[in-house]
């Protein structure tokens, strides 16, 4: 199975910081990767798929990026509604894996 | 605008059978663009794809080697839905089961999510 590790697993920020998370695959994805929010007691909400393709409706402010086994998700100012925790999840091999998740806090 | 509502109990006692349904609604189960996939999500596992239905001229199944030996999905054309049966249920199975769409190049992305089914598992 394709492991994906996500970091940091949590951190702390500020209304208009620029905040970027980094997922790592165990081996080479090509752009197959795919970047999801999720607030408590919701399902996730995907946000970008294949490494850096913005999904129809969701803020310009986020961005990804990356290509094979490092990847990385961006949110240039942060908005109250982004706090949440931030997923990645690999589409090129079965089993689909998900990384473990960041936690974004308010600070 | 694509829709998917689960149905199916929350309780369920160990050793017997998990069953949830999705109803889809925006879409075909049957489409050749997407395959129907179920995802458990607790917080030891995190979230754990358990396995996908799809239609290209025949029906497919993949499934998770976690629990291959208990899962299976099945699509229902005539209702337009999807279902999952997790057998022989442990303690350790108890999560929040999503039906999800996946769509793309590759395996797929998951675009569209029911709205999520807390299970138990206890007696």
């Amino acid at each position: 199975d394709i492991q994906m590790t996500q970091s940091p697993s949590s951190l702390s920020a500020s209304v208009g910081d620029r905040v970027t998370i980094t997922c790592r695959a165990s081996q080479s994805i090509s752009n197959y990767l795919d970047w999801y929010q999720q607030k408590p007691g919701k399902a996730p909400k995907l946000l970008i798929y294949a490494a850096s393709s913005l999904q129809s409706g969701v803020p310009s402010r986020f961005s990804g990026s990356g290509s094979g086994t490092d990847f990385t998700l961006t949110i240039s100012s942060l908005q109250p509604e982004d706090f949440a925790t931030y997923y990645c999840q690999q589409g090129s091999n079965l089993p689909l894996t998900f990384g473990q998740g960041t936690k974004v806090e308010i600070k | 605008q694509v829709q998917l509502q689960q149905s199916g109990p929350g309780l369920v006692k160990p050793s017997q059978t998990l069953s949830l349904t999705c109803a889809i609604s925006g879409d075909s189960v049957s489409t050749y663009s997407a395959s129907w996939n179920w995802i458990r999500q607790s917080p030891s596992r995190g979230l754990e794809w358990l396995g996908r239905t799809y239609y290209r001229s025949q029906w497919y199944n993949d499934y998770a080697v976690s629990v291959k030996s208990r899962i299976t999905i099945n699509p229902d054309t005539s209702k337009n839905q999807f279902s999952l049966q997790l057998n022989s249920v442990i303690p350790e199975d108890t999560a929040v089961y999503y039906c999800v769409r996946a769509v793309g190049a590759g395996e797929g992305y998951f675009d569209y999510w029911g709205q999520g089914t807390l299970v138990t598992v206890s007696s």
